[in-house]
């Protein structure tokens, strides 16, 4: 069964400082790997996706992802983090099957700081 | 144009009423969910059906119905609301049933409130 730990329920950056939220996953084969960010009262939006090739990937808003096979991990880092990225993050991870099913983490709530 | 939309955004209702909530696609994808989002932003699948057909079927009761029409529609219909029922639906829909890629594309939810 495919199961992904988001280890931090809450992080709180300065505006202009970096950011990394941390995503641990478990999954039998190679899994397909998801960030999905969440505004106050909208749905969920992609950020960037990995399916195989370049482990570092880049999403939309400046942010980008490295996957990291020996660590089972897929963190989320944001090089210069603005207001406007307050909100939930959620990573997942994907079965390849027709019903592409997803397990999502519990969510990182970021709070940014002026 | 809006990818997925749902209405109605929100939904008051009293305990023991069948209500339905309605989901539409028009990215062309062949795969579409319902999720449910409670409180504390806990994000659990429900069902998924891929070209009208149910392919996950979660632990739900069975108060829940969902309903393909076509593959660009996606309703949900509860019967007998309760208390507990009370949260956030989201639709999403994928292009997982090509098989070539499989992230989501969520609507902007439904908030049903349950009185």
């Amino acid at each position: 069964a495919q199961s992904v730990t988001q280890p931090d329920i809450h992080i709180t950056v300065s505006e202009g400082a970096s950011l990394e939220l941390r995503c641990n996953y478990s999954y039998g084969a190679t899994p397909y790997l998801f960030w999905y960010v969440q505004s106050p009262g909208q749905g969920l939006q992609l950020l960037l996706k990995y399916f195989s090739g370049d482990t570092l990937v880049q999403g939309i808003k400046g942010f980008e992802a490295e996957f990291k096979r020996s660590q089972s991990s897929f963190n989320l880092r944001k090089p210069s983090v603005h207001w406007s990225d307050a909100a939930e993050y959620f990573c997942a991870v994907g079965a390849r099957t027709n019903a592409g099913k997803s397990t999502f983490g519990d969510g990182t709530t970021l709070t940014v700081k002026p | 144009d809006t990818a997925v939309s749902q209405t109605p955004k929100y939904l008051v209702t009293q305990m023991g009423n069948d209500k339905s909530i309605k989901c539409e696609q028009n990215l062309g994808h062949d795969t579409m969910y319902w999720y449910k989002q409670d409180s504390k932003k806990f994000l659990k699948i429900m069902f998924s059906y891929n070209n009208k057909e149910l392919i996950i079927n979660e632990t739900v009761p069975n108060r829940f119905s969902p309903k393909s029409p076509d593959k660009a529609h996606l309703n949900l219909h509860i019967n007998s609301l309760e208390l507990g029922d009370s949260a956030v639906y989201f639709c999403a829909s994928s292009p997982a049933g090509t098989g070539t890629s499989y992230e989501q594309y969520f609507g902007p939810g439904t908030r049903l409130t349950v009185t």
